[in-house]
């Protein structure tokens, strides 16, 4: 595509509830990321793949979030139990390599009500 | 460790007068630096990078220069227009993490005609 597409734009589920972010990279991407913006705040970086694997999920803010991206291209984000501090603007970011222009999607606002 | 200290917004400014908007930074090392911009209901874009110390960024109007002896990377444009309103974003890479970016905390730009 000629973007990072993430999907749903928005979603709203109840405390404790599962949910999946979906994030397509641009293709031919090896890395990609995935940040968390809190209102008024500036991406928080939570976990980092190089093709298929998690090269980097140090912050990841505990055992609830897990991330996959089983064929190198398309990740999700999941959230187990999610809680109200959940709430935020999930953003993925591709880029070809690490030292390339990383480009962001619209991102996912994620609204635990 | 790495962090990024932007100025507080928002920033209200009438139409084509000088901005300035401050980036402070901590790093390992002489990262590339870079100003992301996010419009209103888009998502993160590239707006200017510098990659070495002295470096001058710039696009749009905008210019960044990359002072090592201040660990500084300062946002300016000389004359905003309207459709400049949107949140900045100053950012450093982590190399060594696999290129994750360190923000600062955004600061909301609003310029009125």
């Amino acid at each position: 595509g000629a973007g990072v597409s993430q999907t749903p734009s928005n979603k709203v589920t109840e405390k404790g509830k599962y949910v999946e972010l979906r994030c397509d990279p641009i293709s031919g991407h090896t890395a990609l990321y995935w940040y968390r913006q809190s209102l008024g705040q500036g991406p928080e970086f939570l976990i980092y793949f190089q093709g298929t694997g998690a090269a980097d999920d140090s912050g990841l803010p505990n055992d609830r979030f897990f991330a996959v991206r089983p064929e190198g291209s398309v990740s999700t984000l999941k959230i187990q139990r999610t809680e109200r501090g959940d709430s935020a603007v999930y953003l993925c970011a591709s880029r070809e390599t690490v030292n390339t222009e990383a480009f962001f999607g619209q991102g996912t606002r994620l609204t635990v009500v | 460790g790495n962090s990024v200290t932007q100025m507080e917004g928002p920033v209200t400014l009438s139409e084509e007068a000088f901005l300035t908007i401050n980036c402070t930074y901590t790093a390992t090392g002489y990262p590339s630096l870079f100003w992301y911009v996010q419009y209103p209901g888009e998502g993160l874009q590239l707006l200017l990078k510098a990659t070495k110390a002295d470096d001058k960024g710039s696009n749009k109007g905008f210019e960044a220069t990359y002072r090592k002896e201040t660990t500084s990377f300062h946002l300016e444009k000389g004359s905003v227009q309207v459709s400049d309103s949107a949140v900045y974003f100053c950012a450093l890479p982590v190399y060594n993490q696999g290129g994750k970016l360190i923000f600062g905390q955004g600061t909301e730009l609003s310029v009125k005609p």
